[in-house]
């Protein structure tokens, strides 16, 4: 069962404008969303976290929104860079739930 | 402090045969948890192990186990291999259970022919 989804395989933007992933859940013990990075031949790494008491993150350029009542989140990247092409995913635990992940967005920002 | 570290980096076997992957956790960390990513599906959850004990299990068949020593680091076998499990096994460290930030090792690649 799917309970974290990322709807969109892959996302293009130009340099310089913002990217935006979106990923939905379905389980409501869901309380602690993250957003993690990979890139080819490395293990993804950790990029901004929410908790569910929160509505909105921002780190730098990276911001996360989370709407609980649509069970749904975001991470906007402004303005992206050629750097930030990768692999996103979306991950979400809680309860005495493991960590899950979503498929992955990937994302390429082109010069 | 070292990273979580993973081996072997790469393998190859063949159906039927089994394999075991080594996952050494980051110092402190007592919380290890296994994806498998394949092309499209993400990552899917394994299992998970905390104190030598597997805490949650993913939805896969019993060909697929996993253990944890006293010193935390943690070993996953897949027996009668198929070719479907040809994938990139991750290995994620955390302080405690189920827990805020997952470090992840970069993967052991299996290729099964």
């Amino acid at each position: 069962d799917q309970q974290v989804k990322q709807n969109s395989p892959s996302l293009s933007v130009q340099e310089g404008r913002i990217s935006i992933l979106n990923c939905d859940y379905t389980n409501s013990m869901f309380d602690y969303f993250l957003w993690y990075k990979k890139y080819p031949a490395e293990g993804p790494t950790f990029l901004i976290s929410i908790s569910s008491i929160k509505d909105k993150n921002e780190d730098g350029r990276f911001t996360v929104f989370l709407n609980k009542s649509a069970k749904h989140l975001s991470l906007h990247i402004v303005p992206s860079q050629p750097g930030d092409s990768a692999v996103y995913f979306c991950a979400a635990s809680g309860g005495d739930n493991d960590m899950r992940f979503g498929a992955g967005t990937r994302l390429t920002v082109k010069p | 402090k070292a990273g979580v570290t993973q081996t072997p980096r790469y393998l190859i076997k063949t159906r039927g045969q089994q394999v075991t992957l080594s996952c050494s956790p980051i110092s402190g960390h007592r919380s290890v948890s296994w994806y498998q990513q394949t092309p499209g599906q993400g990552l899917q959850f394994l299992f998970e192990y905390f104190s030598e004990t597997q805490r949650n299990k993913g939805n896969f068949p019993g060909r697929f186990s996993g253990r944890q020593f006293s010193n935390s680091r943690s070993e996953m076998n897949v027996s009668t291999l198929e070719l479907g499990d040809s994938a990139l096994y991750l290995c994620a460290s955390s302080l405690g259970p189920s827990t805020g930030e997952l470090f992840f090792g970069e993967g052991s690649r299996l290729t099964v022919l």
